[in-house]
């Protein structure tokens, strides 16, 4: 069972376009919905996060919008540039107890940015 | 400086051969985690340790054993190797805390390949 739904699977985005991809979750008990950035024949890393308490949250040209009523947030990139192209993954957070949390990753969306 | 660092990058084995991946951390952080990303890029929890405490164990064969002799390393041997062992195993950190307080940084990952 897919506790995290991601979508589009690819996009495809000219240079200077806005990307946004998608994600819902069910589970009530998650706390915190970081974005994660992988880059090829690297490890993911962390773009931007939201708690659940926020609607928004902006970083540069990185902007999250949490819904919690629909479970759903979204990650969105203004002026998209080639430099983006990678896969982006959501994620769930939920305490796992004992100082670890355990983050559950939706399926990842491939971004290309086309010049 | 490398925060999370794993060894081999690269690991070709035969089936039925045993390995280990090596996983060193140094951001003091006190928890690590191995998590496994297959074929169509999807990431998924195996193992999380706290101060060397098992704290998840999600359902993983019992041919993969953590191995954790203190709070910077953490090493994923696994036996009697199967191709669908086949992917890259990618170790991680965080401080002990809720999730939103402690990112989970990645090291580069293993790309395991068992013919």
């Amino acid at each position: 069972q897919q506790q995290v739904k991601q979508s589009p699977q690819s996009l495809i985005v000219q240079k200077g376009g806005i990307s946004i991809i998608n994600c819902a979750y069910e589970n009530t008990a998650f706390d915190y919905f970081p974005w994660y950035q992988q880059f090829p024949g690297k490890g993911p890393a962390l773009l931007i996060a939201i708690r659940p308490d926020v609607s928004e949250k902006k970083e540069g040209r990185f902007t999250i919008s949490f819904n919690k009523s629909a479970k759903q947030f979204s990650l969105h990139i203004m002026d998209s540039q080639p430099g983006d192209s990678a896969t982006y993954f959501c994620a769930a957070s939920i305490d796992s107890g004992a100082g670890s949390y355990q983050l559950t990753f939706g399926k990842g969306t491939k971004l290309s940015v086309i010049p | 400086d490398t925060a999370v660092s794993q060894t081999p990058k690269y690991l070709v084995t035969q089936m039925g051969n045993d390995k280990s991946i090596k996983c060193e951390q140094n951001l003091g952080h006190d928890t690590m985690y191995w998590y496994k990303q297959d074929s169509k890029k999807f990431l998924k929890i195996m193992f999380s340790y706290n101060n060397k405490e098992l704290i998840i164990n999600e359902t993983v064969p019992n041919r993969f054993s953590p191995k954790s002799p203190d709070k910077a390393h953490l090493n994923l041997h696994i036996n009697s190797l199967e191709l669908g062992d086949s992917a890259v195993y990618f170790c991680a950190s965080s401080q002990s805390s809720r999730g939103y307080n402690s990112p989970l940084h990645f090291g580069n990952g293993t790309r395991l390949t068992v013919t």
